[in-house]
């Protein structure tokens, strides 16, 4: 069964505190992405990740930043949390299409819901 | 740029009826749309796709066909259930990018 897995469901940080965020996925997946999700304003792309060591910024992107060591692995770091980044955030992954343009499904973590104080 | 339009709900139905959640869409080129599903405490997951102009998607007696002529994606099912409740987003990924617009997400609840 295909499986992504975020480190934590629920999370609570102090305001300027560093925060870590890590997501793994069993199915070998180029493509990792970062969303934050909130009400009325949907999912967001944050980052995504192409292959181990490239990024590329989604539609908001400030405040945040992500790194991609492993195949497997992808984390988005807070530098300094604040106030507006209490969400939830979603992790997903999917297979990269590579020259042919057509879509392969994206598969989605449970999420962690993140409150900064 | 792309976008995707959809109404927030929430939509409340009694079991058995009709459903209908509207989506309208603004992009480049010939995209592909999509409905994913949220269950309360997971995360998204495909429900169904259509990837060109009259194609039919459907799962799980959910259906939604892609109008390029009004550029619409409209989710469907004839009876629903208590289990259906859930979040639906309607999605769309335009040329050859990784990357998904989502709308909002509109949520169903069936009540017994």
């Amino acid at each position: 069964d295909v499986k992504v897995t975020q480190s934590s469901r629920y999370l609570v940080k102090r305001t300027g505190e560093k925060v870590f965020l890590e997501c793994v996925q069993d199915m070998d997946h180029e493509n990792m992405f970062w969303y934050r999700q909130d009400p009325g304003l949907g999912l967001r792309l944050i980052y995504f990740s192409y292959d181990v060591k490239m990024k590329e910024k989604g539609d908001i992107p400030e405040g945040y930043s992500v790194s991609r060591e492993k195949k497997e692995r992808f984390s988005l770091i807070l530098e300094s949390a604040s106030t507006n980044q209490t969400s939830m955030y979603l992790c997903a992954s999917s297979l990269h299409s590579g020259t042919v343009p057509h879509y392969n499904e994206q598969f989605f973590g449970p999420g962690t819901r993140l409150t900064v104080l | 740029g792309n976008s995707v339009t959809q109404m927030e709900g929430p939509v409340t139905l009694s079991e058995e009826a009709f459903l209908t959640i509207n989506c309208t869409y603004t992009a480049t080129g010939y995209p592909s749309l999509f409905w994913y599903v949220q269950y309360p405490g997971e995360g998204l997951q495909l429900l169904l796709k259509a990837t060109k102009a009259d194609d039919k998607g459907s799962n799980k007696g959910f259906e939604a066909t892609y109008r390029k002529e009004t550029t619409s994606f409209h989710l469907e099912k004839g009876s629903v259930q208590v289990s259906d409740s859930a979040v639906y987003f309607c999605a769309l990924r335009a040329g050859g990018y990784q990357k998904v617009t989502f709308g909002i997400g509109t949520k169903l609840q069936v009540i017994p």
